[in-house]
Order: structure tokens, then sequence, then C-alpha cells
């Protein structure tokens, strides 16, 4: 039983494309979020929601497009791919944002290569 | 500047011996959470300790130890009795009272374990 799940695990696709990056949890909790992990392996979040409403948006570019059809579903819309947008794209989730204490829990990635 | 600041880049370790690695951190919150997270070569993000601004001892959890020195804002991670296994990439981050809908990573140490 996955907790976090993501879909698909490896993307390849060309520039100027639009793909989307899918991602469930099934452990209940009220906070989902999406990391970009470049190829340096530094962890940035981009977007936080809170019970399926948007959070925290970390300066993305508006290419990317995160929608929540209800809390336990995150997902991740890019339009008109670019070179630079190739990373692995980490899903989580938290039982709530208003606790320190708790740790997210993560996909297993989906690693995004645009040529 | 950097919230979380991990300065060994990459660090080597015998087999069964223990091994320390850095992780300072800036806030000017009262209250704050800090994370250690583990990812292996296949790339999940796998949770080990936890350690509360306000927790009056360091965080213990198997072979995981934190070495928390809140005056110097530090928070190491030690492991014991290092395994082929732990050779993966480290990932200290932070949680703040302020703002408790992201977790803010470090850049990361990969730590090699050889037998």
């Amino acid at each position: 039983d996955t907790a976090v799940s993501q879909t698909p695990k490896y993307l390849v696709t060309q520039m100027g494309n639009d793909k989307s990056i899918k991602c469930e949890q099934n452990l209940g909790h009220d906070t989902m979020y999406w990391y970009k992990q470049d190829s340096k392996k530094f962890l940035k979040i981009m977007f936080s929601y809170n019970n399926k409403e948007l959070i925290i948006n970390e300066t993305v570019p508006n290419r990317f497009s995160p929608k929540s059809p209800d809390k336990a579903h995150l997902n991740l819309h890019i339009n008109s791919l670019e070179l630079g947008d190739s990373a692995v794209y980490f899903c989580a989730s938290s039982p709530k944002g208003g606790a320190l204490n708790t740790e997210a829990f993560f996909g297993q990635g989906t690693r995004l290569t645009v040529v | 500047a950097q919230k979380i600041t991990q300065t060994q880049p990459g660090m080597f370790v015998q087999e069964k011996e223990a091994v320390t690695l850095d992780c300072t951190y800036d806030t000017s919150d009262p209250s704050y959470g800090l994370f250690w997270y583990k990812q292996p070569s296949s790339g999940e993000m796998i949770f080990l300790i936890y350690q509360g601004s306000y927790d009056q001892q360091n965080a213990t959890e198997g072979r995981y130890s934190l070495n928390f020195q809140k005056a110097r804002k530090s928070a190491n991670l030690v492991i014991s009795a290092s395994q082929l296994g732990d050779s993966a990439m480290y990932f200290c981050a932070m949680r703040e009272v302020h703002n408790t809908d992201k977790l803010i990573f470090g850049t990361g140490t990969r730590l090699q374990v050889f037998p």
C-alpha cells in the first residue's frame, strides 16, 4: 500500500510540450506539496496545499499549475516545457501544516527530462 | 540567506564506524522543528529523525541520533556503526512556527560507506 504515489516515474518529452504529473496520498493528510529537486540535488518547495487550498506558491513560473481536486490528490500540470524544467519532482504530504513536528511523506519522485 | 546549511558536500566513513553529518540553521522563530531525511540512489526520500526546538533531550532513533546545540543553531546527525546501506544523500530540513506549511531543505551531504 503506497502512501504517496505519483505517476509517471519517468517522463521524457520535447520542449514546448504540455505534461502532467499526478499525485495521490492515502494517508488522510490535509497538506500536500510539490518539490523540485535539481541536478545538484537541491530540494526546493514549489507549492503547498492545505485541504485543497493553495497556501504557498514559491515564485514558480505560471507555466506550472497545480490542481487539487480533493485533499487526497495534487496534480501538477506544466505548459510549454523548457530544458530548465528537467528535474525530479516530488509530491509529499503531511498530516496538517500547522504542526511543527509533522514530517513530510514523499512520493517516489518523477524524473522529468525535457529534450 | 540560507536557512539550512550543510557544509559537507561529501563524506566517507568506514563500515562500523560512526559519522557526523553537519547541519546549521538560521531562524528567528522561537519554535521550530528540525528533520533529517535520507535519499538512497533509488531516489526516494526517507524520514529519519526529528528534533523539536524545545525538546530537552537529543533525539535518537536506532543508530541515528541528533546532536542538537540550540545556542549554536546546529543539529548534526550522528550515525553509529555505519553500514554499507547507509551510503546515500542526507538532507537536513526545518519547519518554522511562522510558516509551518513548508519544509526547508539544505543542500545535502553525500555519505559513502566503504568496507
